[in-house]
Parts: structure tokens; sequence; C-alpha cells
């Protein structure tokens, strides 16, 4: 089955500096990659989402890049704020076969001090 | 539109006891999910369900049990809890089913619950 490695565990940035999550996952079928966002005692709710067919996604100041050939994607935040302080999870799915069932990574804490 | 529900917020049993965890969503998906969360471990994938009438296990399916009880609904159930089952419950529902380039477009956004803290002591 898919395996979802993610690095770091814990991030620590200064406000207005950027943050990088990178994750690596096993199986070359998977073709659907989220990422969550979770902040202290609520629910993962997805920010941003890549699919197989592109490289790259932008959305305000959060990207994520996607590099099939070496299997690993990345989150990028530019510009951080306070409020970007959470745990962030990758996934990854392969969506025409496993019916939307997502591999999460173990989760990256970021946080932003002013 | 209410999304991904679920009841008990909170919830304190004592090890052998039963309970059901119940998850309901508004959406018309296809597809419903149960994940534990423990500290360190991210999100683990307790059973699922692909489609009214169908269930499969996760990655962690042992001491549960799952019940599709219609398109809307999907509850969790520990039969004997033990202390080891202390967590925090998440459901959640996507799309899912279709066929062709519909299905890759749209089958695999999960929206989740707002989540059951589970203690067994």
């Amino acid at each position: 089955g898919e395996n979802v490695e993610q690095h770091p565990s814990t991030l620590s940035v200064q406000e207005g500096d950027s943050a990088v999550i990178k994750c690596t996952y096993s199986d070359s079928a998977s073709n659907y990659f989220p990422w969550y966002k979770q902040e202290l005692g609520k629910r993962p709710q997805l920010i941003i989402d890549i699919r197989s067919n592109v490289g790259e996604k932008k959305d305000q100041r959060i990207a994520v890049t996607l590099n099939k050939t070496a299997k690993h994607f990345s989150l990028h935040i530019t510009e951080t704020q306070p409020e970007d302080s959470a745990v962030y999870f990758c996934a990854a799915s392969n969506s025409l076969d496993s019916w939307g069932k997502l591999q999460f990574g173990a989760g990256t804490q970021v946080v932003v001090t002013p | 539109n209410a999304g991904v529900t679920q009841t008990p917020k909170f919830q304190v049993l004592k090890t052998g006891q039963s309970m059901t965890l119940q998850c309901a969503q508004d959406m018309n998906h296809n597809s419903m999910y149960w994940y534990r969360q423990d500290p360190g471990m991210g999100l683990r994938l307790i059973y699922y369900s692909a489609s009214e009438g169908t269930t499969d296990k996760g990655e962690v399916p042992n001491g549960y049990n799952v019940s599709r009880l219609n398109k809307r609904e999907f509850s969790l159930r520990l039969e004997s809890a033990a202390p080891s089952q202390t967590s925090v419950y998440f459901c959640a529902s996507s799309l899912g089913q279709g066929t062709g380039d519909w299905r890759y477009l749209l089958g695999g956004t999960q929206y989740f619950g707002p989540g059951t803290r589970l203690t067994v002591l």
C-alpha cells in the first residue's frame, strides 16, 4: 500500500519568512495530493491540493509543487503570519482505484513567532 | 448545510464498556471514513465505506465495527473499549465513487467532522 513520509516534524519560523514542508510517497500510481491544516482542537481542513496532471499550484501565499519522477511534493507558505501556526498534513491517494482513500503523513507542527 | 457532523463531542468510558460514535453528512457524498488521531501519529484510517452498502477495513480496524446505515450516516462501534482506544476520532466524507474523468477530478477531497475526544479509563 501507499506510504507517505513528511518532514520536518516541527518547523519554527519568524513572521514574514517562508516555510517549506516536504513529503514523499511510495506508490507511483498515486495521483491526488491534498494538504490539510489543523489548528489546535479543530478538525483538519483542506487548504490546497494538486493532481498528477500538473506540477505546481498556487493560491495566494500558499503553493504546492509535485515531482512525479522523484515521488515527492512540497508545501510552500510565503510571508508567514501568526495565524499560519498549526499542524499541517500531507496526503496521497490513487483516486482511480482506492475510492478516495487517503494515506496521511505524520504531520508538521508549524510555529510562527512574531 | 451543516457538512459533516459527529456525536458525541466528548466521551469517557471504562474498560470493557461499549459505545457507538455517530457521523452524518448532508453533502450527498458517496464515500465516508473513520480515522483516529493520536499524538505524533497523524491520521490513521480505521474503516471506510466507498458507497452505501459497502464497508472495508483500513489501517487499524481491530477493536472496531462500522455500519453504513444509509447514504448519510456512518457509525463506529467499540464493543469492548480498551485504554489503547483513547484517541480523537474523526469522521470524513468525500464525493467518492464515479466514472472516468469525473471521478479523477472530484473523488479525492475529504471533508472532516469536528471530532470526538474519547478517553477510556
